[in-house]
């Protein structure tokens, strides 16, 4: 199947600093999203991005699909921001998922 | 609008006891429907999906299964639970190949 490395493994960020968090695959897809998951355990889906760039908010996402790769930026970061960041990419209707950044944002 | 339903919250069960979890969609029609399973600190493994009523592909061999009697209901079941089933079980629904949305997910405890 299809392998997805998800980088850096933790983060921790003072309130209104900005990040990168990177996806890798391991092979041509043509479905990729982003998703945060809160304490709670609720997955929330934040962009669906098998190429190209989009923004909503401080939050934007670029995925060079030639490349295998995909970027997910926080900006001004906010304490509810933190939480696990998923990436997952498929073909064929499936999604597999990477094993996520865990996000921590201090006030 | 569209909305994902998934019950119960929380369950705790013995081991050898059956399972079964249920996830209803309304709002859309033939959605591709997904059950993941979280184990504590990790990602998702996809165990299930359907594409159609009836119609289940299974992911990873084990002792549960799936169901779709209906086309926005979808039935997570097992006959005897283990403890290594305990986790994180999120539902899922997708029109074609575009964005998920979860459910609230169950967190099963076998003890």
């Amino acid at each position: 199947g299809i392998q997805v490395e998800q980088s850096p493994p933790d983060l921790i960020l003072q309130e209104g600093a900005n990040s990168t968090l990177r996806c890798n695959f391991s092979d041509s897809v043509n479905n990729l999203q982003w998703f945060h998951q809160n304490p709670w355990g609720q997955l929330i889906n934040l962009f669906y991005i098998p190429s190209g760039t989009k923004q909503n908010g401080r939050l934007s996402a670029t995925t060079v699909a030639t490349e295998r790769y995909s970027l997910l930026y926080i900006s001004s970061s906010q304490t509810t921001d933190s939480g696990v960041y998923f990436c997952a990419v498929g073909t064929d209707y499936k999604l597999s998922f990477g094993a996520g950044t865990t996000v921590t944002v201090r006030a | 609008s569209q909305t994902i339903h998934q019950w119960p919250a929380t369950l705790v069960q013995p081991v050898g006891s059956p399972l079964s979890l249920e996830c209803t969609v309304e709002g859309t029609s033939n959605p591709n429907l997904y059950w993941y399973r979280q184990a504590a600190g990790r990602g998702l493994q996809l165990l299930f999906y359907s594409v159609g009523i009836g119609q289940i592909s299974s992911e990873v061999p084990q002792n549960l299964s799936a169901s779709r009697p209906q086309d926005r209901q979808f039935i997570l079941s097992s006959k005897k639970l283990l403890l290594s089933d305990s986790g994180f079980y999120l539902c899922a629904w997708a029109q074609g190949n575009y964005g998920y949305t979860f459910g609230s997910g169950t967190r099963l405890t076998v003890v």
